[in-house]
């Protein structure tokens, strides 16, 4: 079964580009997280959707960072205009919501972006 | 808040050797409990978890015990090789919510 599945891998951008990560979640999981990993602050919780609608973005880091999800297969994370302070992994997870708790989260691979 | 927080790594042993990582939460519920590895270049994944006080969550050798009294919840290997070095992070959650609150990750590494 394919898991998480993000793009670009790999993103170098000048400062000031707009930037656009994606993430399609596995399928049937109704819940979708998008998380920034960095040396000095390590694994933030920036957003999380459930059945497509977000319910908390209070890790969002400013106004210059922005999240979709306008189905159940698809996520957007956009950060514009990009600063160098932005340089991180930025992960997606999905989970499902529904059924026997778990609380396990399926991680993709992650998107490294460096601003310049 | 809820909170956690873990050991400072990096953590260095040879293989073979016995591991302990800390980790310590704050919580204003009653939380579960999770270990996420995240292995060189790959997302985290589950290694194990538990749901409720003095449960052991086990997995791959590895085994933390939810210990309400003291607010902690261990990593321990009793031989480690060098294919357990990783990142591991300690998580919580609450009530059943699926939002992860993560620890903020100790670096292992296995020497042959």
């Amino acid at each position: 079964d394919a898991g998480v599945i993000q793009s670009p891998r790999h993103e170098v951008t000048e400062m000031g580009q707009e930037v656009t990560l994606r993430c399609k979640p596995i399928s049937g999981h109704n819940s979708l997280f998008w998380y920034r990993q960095t040396m000095m602050r390590g694994l933030e919780l920036l957003i999380y959707f459930n059945n497509n609608v977000p319910i908390d973005d209070s890790g969002m880091p400013e106004d210059r960072f922005s999240a979709k999800m306008p189905n159940a297969s698809f996520s957007t994370l956009k950060i514009q205009p990009s600063e160098p302070r932005d340089s991180a992994v930025y992960f997606c997870a999905s989970s499902s919501a529904g059924g026997p708790y778990t609380g396990e989260l399926f991680f993709g691979e992650g998107s490294r972006l460096t601003v310049l | 808040g809820n909170s956690v927080t873990q050991m400072e790594g990096p953590v260095t042993l040879s293989e073979e050797a016995f591991l302990t990582i800390n980790c310590t939460y704050t919580a204003t519920g009653y939380p579960s409990l999770f270990w996420y590895v995240q292995y060189p270049g790959e997302g985290l994944q589950l290694l194990l978890k538990a749901t409720k006080a003095d449960d052991k969550g086990s997995n791959k050798g590895f085994e933390a015990t939810y210990r309400k009294e003291t607010t902690s919840f261990h990593l321990e290997k009793g031989s480690v090789q060098v294919s357990d070095s990783a990142v591991y992070f300690c998580a919580l959650s609450i009530g059943g919510a699926q939002k992860l609150v993560f620890g903020q990750g100790t670096r292992l590494t296995i020497n042959p």
